[in-house]
């Protein structure tokens, strides 16, 4: 059965600090993975997406995600936190078998301390 | 510009009550989708459709209903049934299959709450 495991349910950073939110996921096939953000109240904006390729992904406001097939992992990272990447991540896989359907982890909640 | 639009953005009920959540959609998507978010649960899928007349249920249905009468709109109702509605709705739409690597895009949201 397909799935997404966040082990972090909230990690804080100070300003400038390097990120790393983990992401593991269950899926028989060849995945496509997608990484959302939240912020209080607001729907969710997607930051990057995988799919075939390349498997470091770069996407917008300077976040980037690694594939690992082997670890069946795919975590996204940023070099250095603003106070304004402060929201609730999502870490979400599909497939070709899943019509369509997402399958979401629970969120990583991310504090950035001035 | 295109996009997902959610309304109201707040709403209550009384118990006994059904009430209906709106979501339309300009991007001219084949697949919508209605997700529940509760604290600390991520998101739960309630009902999707995939093309206009069809719909199939998500993982946490009941209580629920929906209907898919034109390709923008797909509004979600919470009946009675429902016995803890209070919860935060989000609707998504993407462009459908065979394109299921393409993402899903949300709209703002609906927050329910019991009188």
């Amino acid at each position: 059965a397909q799935s997404v495991t966040q082990p972090d349910i909230h990690i804080t950073v100070s300003e400038g600090a390097s990120l790393e939110l983990r992401c593991n996921y269950s899926y028989g096939a060849t995945p496509y993975l997608f990484w959302y953000v939240q912020s209080p109240g607001q729907g969710l904006q997607l930051l990057l997406k995988y799919f075939s390729g390349d498997t470091l992904v770069q996407g917008i406001k300077g976040f980037e995600a690694e594939f690992k097939r082997s670890q069946s992992s795919f975590n996204l990272r940023k070099p250095s936190v603003h106070w304004s990447d402060a929201a609730e991540y999502f870490c979400a896989v599909g497939g070709g078998s899943t019509l369509g359907r997402l399958y979401f982890g629970r969120g990583t909640q991310l504090t950035v301390w001035p | 510009d295109g996009g997902i639009t959610q309304s109201p953005k707040y709403l209550f009920r009384k118990e006994g009550q059904n009430v209906t959540l709106s979501c339309e959609q300009n991007l001219n998507h084949d697949a919508m989708y209605w997700y529940r978010q509760d604290p600390g649960q991520g998101l739960r899928l309630i009902y999707y459709s995939q093309i206009v007349n069809d719909f199939q249920k998500g993982d946490i249905a009941e209580g629920y209903s929906v209907s898919r009468e034109k390709k923008e709109s797909f509004p979600l109702t919470v009946t009675s049934a429902q016995k803890n509605p209070t919860a935060f709705y989000l609707c998504a739409s993407s462009i459908g299959q065979p394109h299921s690597n393409q993402p899903q895009h949300f709209g703002d949201g609906t927050r329910l709450s019991i009188l």
